[in-house]
């Protein structure tokens, strides 16, 4: 299969919650992203982090890679309902065309006002 | 930010007509983009690799002359999915590298449903 892959694949919680997914690749990559999408529409980016970095921030959002464990996590904090939508992980492999990326199957996020 | 834009958003057809879809990049230049099918809460699997200029990548198991891919100009892709057939009714979604090359900015997609 492609690169990644999410777990959980399907997360439940009430606004104000923190939410946290997490994802495992199989290959050497230059960076790792993260992307949401609502039902039915296209993607949008999130946060990118590179190879060589541990640790990003963005707004409300955390992201980590753990390279020598192949796996990234991101973490939503105070989720509110719109948060609400599917949100993948996305890496590209080393030496591959610029852009070209693989995407995991995603998480399904509800958040419950 | 970038913008691309994917048309149509809909489209029914019957099986054995050829239903095209297009690919704008509006406020940038794309040298490549990208075509992804995307199956009910599945990931996006990633389809072909299109360059301005020249011919199509496609991804292994991806049949070329299934779907055709052009790539005309710097802000133009097409996806034209030839003699469709109920098994390609599913999601497209074209997506292109932005200004950096790195970040991906996706269309809204297209949802294909052939009767």
């Amino acid at each position: 299969s492609q690169q990644g892959e999410e777990d959980p694949q399907a997360l439940s919680i009430q606004e104000g919650e923190n939410a946290t997914m997490n994802c495992s690749y199989k290959t050497s990559i230059n960076n790792l992203q993260w992307y949401r999408q609502n039902s039915g529409r296209g993607l949008v980016h999130l946060i990118l982090i590179r190879s060589n970095e541990r640790e990003k921030h963005s707004g409300r959002l955390r992201v980590t890679l753990d390279t020598s464990k192949k796996s990234s996590s991101l973490l939503i904090t105070a989720s509110r309902a719109a948060d609400t939508a599917s949100y993948f992980c996305a890496t590209d492999k080393r030496g591959s065309t610029l852009g070209r990326l693989y995407f995991g199957r995603g998480t399904q996020l509800t958040v419950w006002p | 930010g970038a913008v691309v834009s994917q048309h149509p958003s809909r489209v029914i057809c019957k099986s054995g007509t050829s239903v095209k879809i297009e690919c704008r990049s509006l406020d940038f230049q794309a040298t490549t983009m990208f075509w992804y099918r995307q199956f009910p809460k599945q990931s996006l699997m990633l389809m072909a690799t299109s360059n301005e200029g020249s011919k199509a990548t496609y991804e292994q198991g991806v049949e070329k002359d299934k779907f055709l891919i052009n790539h005309a100009s710097l802000t133009l892709s097409t996806l034209t999915v030839t003699s469709a057939h109920p098994e390609d009714s599913s999601f497209y979604i074209c997506s292109a590298t932005g200004p950096g090359g790195e970040k991906l900015f996706f269309g809204s997609g297209t949802q294909l449903s052939v009767l």
